[in-house]
């Protein structure tokens, strides 16, 4: 199975602040990457899809990028309603696996 | 508007089985690859299994500890997805989520979830 790591398993960031989450691959899964947001007592939202392409309805301060084996999720201006837990995900095969999350705390 | 809704979640004892329904509208079903992930409460997303479309083949894959307990399918003409859940062990207790995904598109859509308790 293709293990997801995240770092840092957490952060703290205030309003404004640009915020750079990583996920790393046990091995490469080419641009079968995606990112989701998830806040407390609600199912998850898919941020990018294939590893740099913004969903629909997802505000441009998101962005993703990388390929292979590291990516990032950039938030360029951490708004109040982005903080939340963060996970990455591949689709390069199954079973597809989620890294273990980054949760965004207010500073 | 596009929507999931999940159903049959509940308490049940361990080695006992329980079928989770989804319940597709506002997209062609018809040609959606679903899944299922579930996640403990406080922990971390875990991917339990996927169907593709029938003209995709609808074939079916399973994280390994499910697999052979676990039995994903479908039913078109209900715009249903199920989830039956077979010898049931306490590892299994966790919210159950259906999701659309399409590879490379991502999970697009995601039910509201239903809790799963597996205890004594």
């Amino acid at each position: 199975d293709i293990q997801m790591t995240q770092s840092p398993s957490s952060l703290s960031a205030s309003v404004g602040d640009r915020v750079t989450i990583t996920c790393r691959a046990s091995q490469s899964i080419s641009s079968y990457l995606n990112w989701y947001q998830q806040k407390p007592g609600k199912a998850p939202k898919l941020l990018i899809y294939a590893a740099s392409s913004l969903q629909s309805g997802v505000p441009s301060r998101f962005s993703g990028s990388g390929s292979g084996t590291d990516f990032t999720l950039t938030i360029s201006s951490l708004q109040p309603e982005d903080f939340a837990t963060y996970y990455c995900q591949q689709s390069y095969t199954t079973p597809f696996t989620f890294g273990p999350g980054t949760k965004v705390h207010i500073k | 508007e596009v929507q999931l809704v999940e159903s049959g979640g509940g308490l049940v004892k361990p080695g006992g089985s329980l079928r989770l329904s989804c319940a597709a509208s506002g997209f062609s079903f018809t040609n959606a690859w679903m899944n299922w992930v579930r996640q403990v409460p406080g922990k971390g997303l875990e991917w339990v299994g996927r169907i593709k479309s029938r003209t995709d083949g609808g074939t079916t894959d399973y994280a390994a500890p499910v697999k052979g307990r676990f039995t994903v399918s479908r039913d078109d003409s209900k715009n249903t997805l199920y989830l039956q859940m077979n010898s049931l062990k306490t590892e299994d207790t966790a919210v159950y989520y259906c999701t659309t995904g399409a590879v490379p598109y991502g999970m697009d859509v995601w039910g509201q979830g239903t809790p799963v308790t597996v205890s004594s």
